[in-house]
């Protein structure tokens, strides 16, 4: 298996400009996750899904983000407009074992100027 | 949740055997311990997972005591590629897992 595979690897963008960050899971997995990642704040869960369905977005930060998971083999998260702020590595992970071992992306280094 | 503590960085020569310790005083009983490795650049990666007294895997050993009040990671001679950062983590089965700052590992030669 390829893993969890994410795109674009690198993103950099104008504050103000929507942004969209993509995932493939791994192939049979049931649980997909969307985390951020700053030096700040470490390594934050934004939501996470299950059987295509979102489970909890609490540590969605605002109305700014949203994320959808239209089948089982693909995810978005979508920032707009987005903001300098919001310069982070976003990981997208999968898991099969409930919400056991999780199968993290390379993830997503996105840089809002 | 069960909060974690563990150190915030530790450095270590080649060849040695590193030991991180993690503090969990309020584990609750269905909790499992649960360690991930994080290289720079990567997503963290799981490493082990235990309930209690002892887990081995062929990257590292877990050592859980009777009171399950903390954990300890052992790594077997690190080598320079060990370098990266480590996290404990307490999860139980219907909750998500939540990462903590971890401990960053320098191997030094």
């Amino acid at each position: 298996d390829a893993g969890v595979i994410q795109s674009p690897r690198h993103e950099v963008t104008e504050m103000g400009q929507e942004v969209t960050l993509r995932c493939k899971p791994i192939s049979g997995h049931d649980y997909l996750f969307w985390y951020r990642q700053t030096m700040m704040r470490g390594l934050e869960l934004l939501i996470y899904f299950n059987n295509n369905v979102p489970i909890d977005d609490s540590g969605m930060p605002e109305d700014r983000f949203s994320a959808k998971m239209p089948n089982a083999s693909f995810s978005t998260l979508k920032i707009q407009p987005s903001e300098p702020r919001d310069s982070a590595v976003y990981f997208c992970a999968s898991s099969s074992l409930g919400l056991g071992e999780q199968f993290f992306g390379p993830g997503t280094r996105l840089t809002v100027l | 949740l069960a909060k974690t503590t563990q150190p915030i960085s530790m450095d270590s020569y080649e060849g040695q055997e590193v030991n991180i310790t993690c503090s969990h005083n309020n584990i609750a009983t269905n909790d499992y311990i649960t360690w991930y490795q994080q290289f720079p650049s990567q997503g963290p990666r799981f490493i082990i997972q235990g309930y209690k007294t002892k887990v081995t895997n062929e990257v590292a050993s877990l050592f859980i005591p009777a009171d399950r009040k903390s954990s300890t990671l052992s790594l077997p001679r690190v080598s320079l590629s060990d370098t990266a950062v480590y996290y404990c983590l307490v999860r139980s089965g219907n909750t998500p897992l939540v990462f903590g700052k971890g401990t960053r590992l320098s191997v030094i030669a």
